[in-house]
C-alpha cells in the first residue's frame, strides 16, 4: 500500500495527450515538492519532473508537471511508442522523515 | 559524464548480509549525497535512505533502522549500502541514485543490484 496513490494504468493512442494524477497528503504533497519518473522496461528510473514542474536537462517539454493541494499531474503530450513505461511520483513525507512514491502508472500506447 | 556503475548480483541466505556497491564519476562526489532505492520484483519503488557525502551523515527509511548502513569512501568515489538479517521480501535490486539533499530528487540513477534472497 502506497503513501501517495497513482491508477495503475492509462492509456492512449499515438500522438494523443495522457494525464497521470498522484494524490497525497498535507504531510506529503501538500506541503512539499513533487518528482516524476519515467522507467522504461528493465532500466534504471528516470527523473522526468521536478520541484513539480520542472524538467532536467535534455526532458522534451512533451513532458509536464503541476500540483494542486495534495495532488500532482504528470501531463505527456504527442504521445509516441517509446513513452510505453511505469511512470511513478515521488515527494517528501513529513510523518514518516523519508521520501515516498506512488505504487506506479503503467502507460499504454495503443 | 556523470555515470553511477553497480556490479553484478548477489544471491544471500535468510539471516545474511550483503553490501552492495556504487562507483560515481563525471562530477565532484562530495558535492552530492547518494540515494538508495529499492524495487522487489514487479513492485514499486521503495526509498531506503540518503547519506551525505561530505560529512557522512545519514538519513534512512524508518522500517529499515538498525538494519541499514550506508558509508562512502571519498578516496575511490565509491558508496556502499549494507543490508542485515536478510529476509527473503528484501529480494530486489537495488539501486544508487545521485541527489542534493536526503528529500531531494535524485537526478542520475545506477543501474541496479539484483539482490535475491533464497534458502
Amino acid at each position: 500500500q502506497s503513501v501517495l496513490t497513482q491508477p495503475p494504468s492509462v492509456s492512449a493512442a499515438p500522438g494523443q495527450k495522457v494525464t497521470i494524477s498522484c494524490s497525497g497528503s498535507s504531510s506529503n504533497i501538500g506541503n512539499n515538492y513533487v518528482s516524476w519518473y519515467q522507467q522504461l522496461p528493465g532500466t534504471a528510473p528516470e527523473l522526468l519532473i521536478y520541484d513539480n514542474n520542472k524538467r532536467p536537462s535534455g526532458i522534451p517539454d512533451r513532458f509536464s508537471g503541476s500540483k494542486s493541494g495534495t495532488s500532482a499531474t504528470l501531463g505527456i503530450t504527442g504521445l509516441q511508442t517509446g513513452d510505453e513505461a511505469d511512470y511513478y511520483c515521488g515527494t517528501w513525507d513529513s510523518s514518516l522523515s523519508g521520501v515516498v512514491f506512488g505504487g506506479g502508472t503503467k502507460l499504454t500506447v495503443l | 559524464q556523470v555515470q553511477l556503475v553497480q556490479f553484478g548480483g548477489e544471491v544471500k541466505k535468510p539471516g545474511a548480509s550483503v553490501k552492495v556497491s556504487c562507483k560515481a564519476s563525471g562530477y565532484t562526489f562530495t558535492s552530492y549525497g547518494i540515494t538508495w532505492v529499492r524495487q522487489a520484483p514487479g513492485q514499486g519503488l521503495e526509498w531506503m535512505g540518503w547519506i551525505n557525502v561530505y560529512n557522512g551523515n545519514t538519513n534512512y527509511a524508518q522500517k529499515l533502522q538498525g538494519r541499514v548502513n550506508m558509508t562512502t569512501d571519498t578516496s575511490t568515489s565509491t558508496a556502499y549500502m549494507e543490508l542485515r538479517s536478510l529476509r527473503s521480501d528484501d529480494t530486489a535490486v537495488y539501486y544508487c541514485a545521485r541527489s542534493k539533499g536526503y528529500g531531494a530528487p535524485p537526478d542520475y540513477w545506477g543501474q541496479g543490484t539484483l539482490v535475491t534472497v533464497s534458502s
